[in-house]
């Protein structure tokens, strides 16, 4: 079965401080893993994914296929990064890549 | 270059009715996937459109059926709308069905059954 847990839904840190968003994935296969951020009023947008191993707005997620993990991580949290947090996962369905996502975690970032 | 662009942007209905969605895909875009999202929940798979061909669907009935027209722009259609059915629609479009390629979404449509 295809599965992306976010354990956390609310998540809240002070401005300067550390943050990790939690995801855990089931899947059967080589998986493909995105972090997908929505903004308030503004449409779902990728923010990273496990293949391409880069940092976006300093943000990082490393995939542990051992721990079938992918958590997403700020050394440095900014009120701007307050939003709406899913995971997903890449997955087959009927012959067609699909998402899978989270339930998503909402993180504030207070002053 | 353009964006995914849903319309209409909020929908109410009444239950037992037929509702059609509609979504025009970024340029260049070739296929285009829809999504329910239920309040507090992710972005669920309904189908996937590619080349004006259904090319694969999620846990959804067959009350739910989609088209794609040549430009590649897309509708998603519900018959016999239930409660159940209010949430966000949203479409998402990429270059191709694959998983190297990037979606894009829209803003989503507001679906509220009554």
């Amino acid at each position: 079965a295809q599965r992306v847990t976010q354990p956390e839904k609310l998540l809240s840190v002070f401005k300067g401080a550390p943050v990790e968003l939690k995801c855990n994935y089931s899947y059967s296969g080589s998986p493909e893993l995105f972090w997908y951020v929505q903004y308030s009023r503004q449409r779902l947008q990728l923010l990273l994914r496990h293949i391409s191993r880069e940092s976006i707005k300093g943000f990082t997620a490393d995939l542990n296929k051992g721990e079938t993990s992918f958590h997403l991580k700020k050394p440095f949290a900014q009120e701007e990064d307050s939003a709406m947090y899913y995971c997903a996962l890449s997955g087959q369905q009927g012959g067609s890549e699909k998402l899978v996502f989270g339930k998503g975690t909402k993180l504030t970032v207070n002053p | 270059e353009t964006g995914v662009t849903q319309s209409p942007t909020h929908l109410i209905k009444t239950r037992g009715q037929q509702v059609t969605l509609r979504c025009s895909s970024q340029s260049g875009h070739n296929t285009v996937s829809w999504y329910q999202q239920a309040l507090g929940q992710g972005p669920q798979f309904i189908f996937q459109y590619y080349r004006e061909e259904e090319n694969g669907r999620g846990n959804f009935p067959p009350r739910f059926s989609g088209l794609q027209f040549p430009n590649y722009s897309s509708e998603l259609n519900v018959n016999a709308l239930e409660l159940d059915d209010s949430a966000l629609y949203l479409c998402a479009s990429s270059l191709k069905a694959g998983r190297n390629y990037g979606y894009t979404f829209g803003s989503g449509t507001r679906l509220t059954v009554v």
